[in-house]
């Protein structure tokens, strides 16, 4: 099935320190979704972005709806251990439908 | 809000056996639920799009007949796999469709771990 590109596949950080993770598709989306998978989990809902160009935060996180509707990033400032998981993205077709991105493992050491 | 629940959470099952999953929103009504599957590793593949009171919509290259899915009230749907193989060992998620204020959203329940010996 189609999926997203979504980099960088695993990133591994310090406490304290700001992560950036960004998704690109060939294919324009109007509704773009991050979510974090914590292990044997069920995705969370962080941010949803719903027009191009807009930035949303939602305490530590941060997230573009990129202006081309083909990509959006999502940063995470003074990471603390918590944050540690999968965070993939997600864009949302007509019929609600969500096709996922691959992503990002995030390890964040002490 | 917008609580999602899946049961059960595990199950080990011998091959040729058919196992049943539920999906409920406990606070709220959804029309519609997807039913995914993910593999270790991997990101999570929608298989179907459950609808209430109609029959389910397969994406391409999961079969029908496999995988039941029957979506009879605004908060339950189930998914049935009929017949499970090693191969269908995986963790399955369910999600439903809460309305949103621009678009309705969808939230997860937190999956189930399918083992197939």
């Amino acid at each position: 099935g189609q999926q997203l590109n979504q980099s960088p596949q695993s990133m591994f950080i310090q406490e304290g320190e700001d992560v950036s993770m960004n998704c690109t598709s060939s294919s324009i989306f109007n509704t773009w979704l991050w979510y974090k998978q914590d292990p044997g989990e069920g995705p969370v809902l962080l941010i949803a972005l719903y027009k191009a160009g807009e930035l949303t935060s939602n305490g530590r996180l941060t997230a573009q709806f990129g202006i081309t509707r083909k990509d959006s990033f999502l940063n995470i400032s003074a990471s603390i251990p918590s944050d540690v998981g999968i965070y993939f993205c997600a864009g949302q077709l007509r019929g609600d439908k969500l096709i996922f991105g691959t992503g990002t493992r995030l390890q964040v050491f002490p | 809000g917008a609580v999602v629940s899946q049961h059960p959470s595990r199950v080990i099952c011998k091959s040729g056996t058919s196992v049943k999953i539920e999906c409920r929103s406990l606070d709220f009504q959804a029309t519609t639920m997807f039913w995914y599957r993910q593999f270790p590793k991997q990101s999570l593949m929608l298989m179907a799009t459950s609808n209430e009171g109609s029959k389910a919509t397969y994406e391409q290259g999961v079969e029908k007949d496999k995988f039941l899915i029957n979506h009879a009230s605004l908060t339950l749907s189930t998914l049935t796999v009929t017949s499970a193989h090693p191969e269908d060992s995986s963790f399955y998620i369910c999600s439903a469709l809460s309305p949103g204020p621009f678009a309705d959203t969808q939230y997860f329940g937190p999956g189930t771990r399918l083992t197939v010996l």
